[in-house]
């Protein structure tokens, strides 16, 4: 079936390391975003991405680390600097005309 | 500058038609609107789309005047399965110069 994963679905880790977010789709989209969305508040687009090696700044970025080396994939890397990484990340995927996007099913980041 | 203005909320009642109207005073000529709807811990999972004039599918209706100012979500017959946050979002293709941006959304309740 087409769609877009991500995994897992809920993650933990302690203060103070990195941790890496997987998303891929089977779409052909070439575009690609990645959202953090705080209980109770709207989706606040972090990076997003249009074509394979190329990728752009969204409204919250600062502590955030993204990669596109393949199309069916992007990355998301939360790091140390990020100050409340705990949220819950939504990634997804568009064509470049098209301003349907298709949504995984989330990632549930808890850092204690 | 917030792309769209959206009320906070809105309470229904089974069977009624609901309507949800969405400020975009900044859209540009190449900006398309689409509305998405968000469950609780869940991707948002796209509606409906228009350009102008009125669109309409399986599950909505959208309306959009002349200035393309504003836009409108009708929802007929609602449920208690419609209850749910109901995004509007402006932009273009693929993101454009952007990224897909969305909006606090509205958290649409319907009661029986």
């Amino acid at each position: 079936d087409g769609g877009i994963t991500q995994s897992p679905k809920y993650l933990f880790r302690k203060e103070g390391q990195n941790v890496t977010l997987s998303c891929e789709q089977n779409l052909n989209h070439d575009a690609m975003y990645w959202y953090r969305q705080d209980p109770g508040q709207g989706l606040r687009l972090i990076y997003y991405s249009q074509i394979v090696n190329d990728f752009q700044k969204g409204d919250i970025a600062e502590g955030y680390s993204v990669s596109r080396e393949k199309k069916e994939s992007f990355p998301l890397t939360v790091t140390s600097a990020q100050k409340n990484p705990t949220a819950f990340y939504l990634c997804a995927s568009s064509s470049r005309t098209n301003t349907e996007a298709f949504f995984g099913q989330g990632t549930r980041l808890t850092v204690v | 500058l917030a792309k769209t203005t959206q009320p906070i909320s809105m309470d229904s009642y089974e069977g009624q038609e609901v309507n949800i109207t969405c400020s975009h005073n900044n859209i540009a000529t190449n900006d398309y609107i689409t509305w998405y709807q968000q469950f609780p811990s869940q991707g948002p999972r796209f509606i409906i789309q228009g350009y102008k004039t009125k669109v309409t599918n399986e599950v909505a209706s959208l309306f959009i005047p002349a200035d393309r100012k504003s836009s409108t979500l009708s929802l007929p017959r609602v449920s208690l399965s419609d209850t749910a946050v109901y995004y509007c979002l402006v932009g273009e293709g693929g993101g454009g110069a952007d990224g897909l941006t969305f909006g606090k959304g509205t958290h649409l309740i319907i009661q029986p």
